[in-house]
């Protein structure tokens, strides 16, 4: 079956760094995606990696192990409004994206 | 447009009614999806559009829920008999296939069945 397995909840103290981990099992696959969703709205597109590796974009980055079936998004000197959900999302050889129930991270002053 | 459009933002009906969902996507893209989503939980899969065809409706829940694309773009989800479990927020997405970033979000019908 396909699976999607990230922390539920996260905290983390403005300015500082925090990794979200993410591990899944798809019937092929097509690349992985990070989104972001603020309570209350849609989710908005982060990052995508199809190969393994990092990739870096400001203040976000993630990473890709597609032996391992793994994925982090980091974020680096956090920000208050970085308070939201964030949800790791594969895609399977039917470029279905493939959804977990997402980390909720929550920033503290 | 230059985003996905859905409309209303907001819907309450009564249970046992009927309702239509409406999703304008971004122009040329042929790829739109419907998910819907509840509190604390990832977007649930629907269904899938490639073009006017329903390329995958694996995720409609039953056949209260129906959707249509007629001519390629907006697409339309319809809901019978509403059931007060059918109360979530119901998104729709597009994707070019060009394009490698993935969806492009609506902002989500919030359908509440009282």
């Amino acid at each position: 079956g396909q699976n999607i397995d990230q922390p539920t909840e996260m905290t983390a103290t403005e300015g500082a760094i925090v990794q979200i981990n993410c591990t899944y099992q798809t019937s092929g696959f097509n690349g992985l995606f990070w989104y972001q969703q603020h309570a209350g709205e849609a989710p908005t597109f982060l990052s995508y990696n199809v190969l393994d590796g990092l990739e870096e974009k400001g203040r976000f980055s993630s990473f890709l192990s597609r032996s391992k079936g793994y994925s982090y998004l980091l974020l680096k000197e956090l920000q208050m409004k970085d308070s939201a959900s964030y949800l790791c999302a594969p895609m399977d050889s039917n470029y279905q994206l493939i959804w977990g129930a997402g980390t909720k991270l929550i920033i503290k002053p | 447009g230059a985003g996905v459009s859905q409309t209303p933002s907001n819907k309450v009906t009564e249970k046992g009614k009927y309702v239509e969902l409406r999703c304008d996507p971004i122009s040329g893209h042929t790829a739109l999806y419907w998910y819907r989503q509840s509190l604390g939980q990832g977007p649930e899969f629907l269904i899938y559009f490639q073009g006017t065809g329903a390329a995958d409706d694996s995720g409609l829940p039953n056949d209260r829920f129906f959707a249509v694309r007629p001519e390629g773009s907006v697409s339309t989800l319809k809901i019978q008999r509403t059931e007060r479990g059918d109360s979530a927020v119901y998104l729709c997405a597009s994707r070019s296939p060009r394009d490698s970033y993935g969806y492009t979000f609506g902002s989500g019908t919030r359908l509440t069945v009282v």
